[in-house]
């Protein structure tokens, strides 16, 4: 099946650095990355769609300054929280999709990033 | 507001007996369904989705039933098992059929637990 990776798996910081997470899927292509984070026991909300080559779309209420999003390749694309503080804690998980088959729209999922800012 | 719902925050089944949950979707124009399995501080795992072109996919011990004049749907899982504990997520695309990936809105998930 397809497999998708997610690096850091947890990462502790200090108020006002960066973050830098990486999603990567492992054997496919994806053109479209998509970047997710969820509160606890809340649902999974939307952040940003990640299209290779162009700039992310950002979800309403997403500050995309905030949240630095790159797809540089068809594999790889990476989600940096600049100037953490601790209201950005949460779990952030990315979905990559590989290429559409006919009426299939399956989206894979990394293992998710814990973040945790003090 | 929250397009897809996931009324029941918990269900508990015993073992060998049929899991059913389920979600209602608000949204007309979600064309394509997918249901996730995820354990806490783990990606969702993908179990298995249905076009608005059918009302019913089966996979195994999983079964998705989709009612569009109702927008409604749900999952089956027959039977059931401990492994099964878990929390299930629905997820609805729209214009999935189109040239450009629809994005997914998720429900609040439903806790699983299945008890040996």
């Amino acid at each position: 099946g397809a497999v998708v990776s997610q690096h850091p798996s947890w990462v502790i910081c200090k108020s006002g650095t960066s973050v830098k997470i990486e999603c990567r899927s492992l054997d496919f292509q994806a053109t479209t990355m998509f970047w997710y984070r969820q509160f606890p026991k809340q649902s999974l909300m939307l952040m940003a769609t990640s299209n290779e080559g162009s700039k992310a779309t950002y979800e309403q209420g997403v500050e995309k300054d905030k949240f630095l999003i790159n797809h540089a390749s068809l594999t790889l694309s990476t989600l940096t929280v600049t100037s953490a503080h601790p209201e950005d804690s949460s779990f952030y998980i990315c979905s990559a999709s590989p290429a559409r088959l006919a009426g299939e729209e399956t989206q894979y999922f990394g293992p998710g990033t814990r973040l945790l800012v003090l | 507001d929250q397009q897809v719902k996931q009324n029941s925050p918990s269900l508990s089944v015993q073992e060998g007996r049929i899991s059913i949950l389920n979600c209602d979707y608000t949204n007309s124009m979600f064309d394509y369904f997918l249901w996730y399995k995820k354990y806490p501080a783990e990606g969702p795992t993908f179990l298995i989705s249905i076009s608005s072109i059918k009302d019913k996919n089966e996979d195994g011990r999983f079964t998705v039933f989709l009612n569009k004049s109702a927008k409604h749907l749900s999952l089956h899982i027959v039977p059931s098992q401990p492994g099964d504990s878990a929390v299930y997520f629905c997820a609805a695309a729209a214009n999935a059929g189109g040239t450009s990936y629809g994005k997914l809105t998720f429900g609040q998930g439903t806790i699983l637990t299945v008890h040996p």
